[in-house]
């Protein structure tokens, strides 16, 4: 049973717009989330993360938008670059528990 | 210091061998993680490790062995490993369990 989807295994957008990359779960009891960035042969790199009690965490570019009512997350980029080009990992986690990770979006940037 | 470092970068071995995989870090995190990445998938954890304590086994064959010698370094010792255990097998620390996880670069294990 997959607790965090990410349901676009890929996304392709132009350079310079808005990148929206979407995350749902299914446990209503996930009180803490994140999105990673990874580069092929790299680690995940964490990008930003949000709490249950917020709907909104900002950073530069990077904003998470958390709906609790829907289980659904999101990840903004704007504008998008070309460094954008990765792929993103959702996670979500309950209390103490471990994390739990998406199987992935691929951002492709287009010139 | 605000990384983790992964020792070697890259690994081959047969399935006789015996090795080790180095992960260290000097945040004061107290929590340390190993996850096992193949290609196109997202990390699974493997073990978990709170305050040098061994905190979660995710089933992982004995074949992989954690150890955590103090609070800023973790090894993972490889015996007797299979073909199939060739991934990438990163490291990763949060100040707390359930905190933010910084990654490290990893290790491309390749088993012949």
């Amino acid at each position: 049973d997959q607790q965090v989807k990410q349901n676009s295994p890929s996304l392709s957008v132009q350079e310079g717009r808005i990148s929206i990359l979407n995350c749902d779960y299914t446990n209503s009891m996930f009180d803490y989330f994140l999105w990673y960035k990874k580069y092929p042969a790299e680690g995940p790199t964490f990008l930003i993360s949000i709490s249950s009690i917020k709907d909104k965490n900002e950073d530069g570019r990077f904003t998470v938008f958390l709906n609790k009512s829907a289980k659904h997350l999101s990840l903004h980029i704007v504008p998008s670059q070309p460094g954008d080009s990765a792929v993103y990992f959702c996670a979500a986690s309950r209390g103490d528990d471990k994390i739990i990770f998406g199987k992935g979006t691929r951002l492709h940037i287009l010139p | 210091d605000t990384e983790v470092t992964q020792t070697p970068k890259h690994l081959v071995m047969g399935m006789t061998n015996k090795k080790s995989l180095k992960c260290e870090q000097h945040m004061g995190h107290r929590a340390m993680y190993w996850y096992k990445q193949k290609a196109k998938k997202p990390p699974e954890l493997m073990f978990v490790y709170s305050y040098e304590k061994l905190s979660i086994n995710e089933s992982v064959p004995s074949r992989f062995s954690p150890e955590c010698p103090n609070s800023s370094l973790l090894n993972l010792h490889l015996h007797a490993l299979q073909p199939e255990d060739s991934a990438l097998y990163l490291c990763a620390s949060s100040l707390q369990l359930t905190d933010t996880q910084y990654f490290g670069p990893g290790t491309r294990l390749t088993v012949l």
